[in-house]
């Protein structure tokens, strides 16, 4: 079964402006990752953010957690139409060996 | 180092049929894992295996089954295939079983007909 939620399910945004999507999970976790997939295409790691830390940059993201909230957000900044796709949270909880996914919110940037 | 390779990449079958799916993971992950993925569930887990052990299962008939090799190298089968087993299957390797990123291959396609 699925872990949490993300939202919004869709976005729609402009080149140039930012996009931030949010992620909430049930259960106690050892690490969030977020992914991107393009169109049915394998999923690309985004970027790992451990139960510890609240705050993490890749780049042009950036990643917040939330463990009292449950919920973590994904800023991309300066967005570019390459960066349309579906991204998706996972979790990664402590005993377990596999991750939880949400729904995912798909991106859309408009040249 | 090459990525998380999945061979085929596209496969038609019929119902009834078995398939066979394979996963080469990156080179010195150890665990691999896979996952189905469906527009209507989503990315469900399917199994992890780490040297050459299946650690956890997610909720799937035993029509679904796998196992890896001694090189880390995992396959997955799907015996008596239906409609519902049509599919993106994801394979994902990670050095070790938790705390690290997962990296994932880029898919096989499997249509059932």
């Amino acid at each position: 079964s699925q872990q949490g939620e993300e939202d919004p399910q869709a976005l729609s945004i402009q080149e140039g402006e930012n996009a931030t999507m949010n992620c909430s999970y049930k259960t106690s976790i050892n690490n969030l990752q977020w992914y991107r997939q393009n169109s049915g295409r394998g999923l690309v790691h985004l970027i790992l953010i451990r139960s510890n830390e609240r705050e993490k940059h890749s780049g042009r993201l950036r990643v917040t957690l939330d463990t009292s909230k449950k919920s973590s957000s994904l800023l991309i900044t300066a967005s570019r139409a390459a960066d349309t796709a579906s991204y998706f949270c996972a979790t990664d909880g402590f005993g377990r060996g596999d991750m939880r996914f949400g729904a995912g919110t798909r991106l859309t940037v408009k040249p | 180092k090459a990525g998380v390779t999945q061979t085929p990449r596209y496969l038609i079958k019929t119902r009834g049929q078995q398939v066979t799916l394979s996963c080469s993971p990156i080179s010195g992950h150890r665990s691999v894992s896979w996952y189905q993925q469906t527009p209507g569930q989503g990315l469900q887990f399917l199994f992890e295996y780490f040297s050459e052990t299946q650690r956890n299962k997610g909720n799937f008939p035993g029509r679904f089954s796998g196992r890896q090799f001694s090189n880390s190298r995992s396959e997955m089968n799907v015996s008596t295939l239906e409609l519902g087993d049509s599919a993106l299957y994801l394979c994902a390797s990670s050095q070790s079983r938790q705390g690290h990123e997962q990296f994932f291959g880029p898919g096989t396609r499997l249509t059932v007909l």
